[in-house]
């Protein structure tokens, strides 16, 4: 079956460390985003990537950073210099914007606890 | 500035009673509309989506919604609610060729017996 699948589902982590969350897609999308979560606040977007080796910066960036090495991958590292950290964390893959109806597919969600 | 309002937090109804969620949208280009639904501690799975074309649009679960331009809204709608349809709501809205999609703050549903 294709899908996105984030792990682990669970983190915690010390505050001043940097963690890393996994985000894998097998649908062959081309683009692949990051949001955050928070109680009564919907989602926004962290940062989100069109092709393999580039991406941009969403309206949360900071304290974040991505890379795109592979088709497939899309990690998120979230830095000692975020200072909420604390969220859900949902990763989402499409077809690129202007090819057609472009639909976001979500992953099942990390969710973070720095203490 | 583009922006997705939905204006109930949280909505009560009783099994079998008929539901609509709102939202209201504001951008400047045709829109692309998404209804999502989230379970608790879960990922959001897409409902249903309007890109053009009939303005009522029938998705998963037997849920619909319709698209009215002239009011900028694109409300959730069901004709009867089941105790799984217990979750959380999530309008979002897109346009062609652009990246970003715009979220509501979401509607939680409480399913009543």
């Amino acid at each position: 079956d294709g899908g996105i699948t984030q792990s682990p589902k669970y983190l915690f982590r010390k505050e001043g460390q940097n963690v890393t969350l996994s985000c894998e897609q097998n649908l062959n999308h081309d683009a692949m985003y990051w949001y955050r979560q928070d109680p009564g606040q919907g989602l926004r977007l962290i940062y989100y990537s069109q092709i393999v080796n580039d991406f941009q910066k969403g309206d949360i960036a900071e304290g974040y950073s991505v890379s795109r090495e592979k088709k497939e991958s899309f990690p998120l590292t979230v830095t000692s210099a975020q200072k909420n950290p604390t969220a859900f964390y949902l990763c989402a893959s499409s077809i690129p914007p202007g090819r057609g109806t472009y639909e976001q597919y979500f992953g099942p969600g990390t969710r973070l606890t720095v203490t | 500035a583009q922006s997705v309002t939905q204006p109930d937090i949280h909505i009560t109804v009783s099994e079998g009673a008929s539901l609509e969620l709102r939202c209201n949208y504001s951008y400047g280009a045709t829109p692309y509309l998404f209804w999502y639904v989230q379970s608790p501690g879960q990922g959001l799975q897409l409902l249903l989506k309007y890109f053009s074309g009939d303005t009522l649009v029938q998705g998963i679960k037997g849920f619909e919604a319709e698209f009215k331009r002239s009011q900028s809204s694109f409300n959730l709608r069901k004709p009867s609610v089941h105790w799984s349809d217990a979750a959380e709501y999530f309008c979002a809205v897109g346009a062609y060729n652009f990246n970003k999609f715009y979220f509501g703050s979401g509607t939680k549903l409480n399913v009543k017996p």
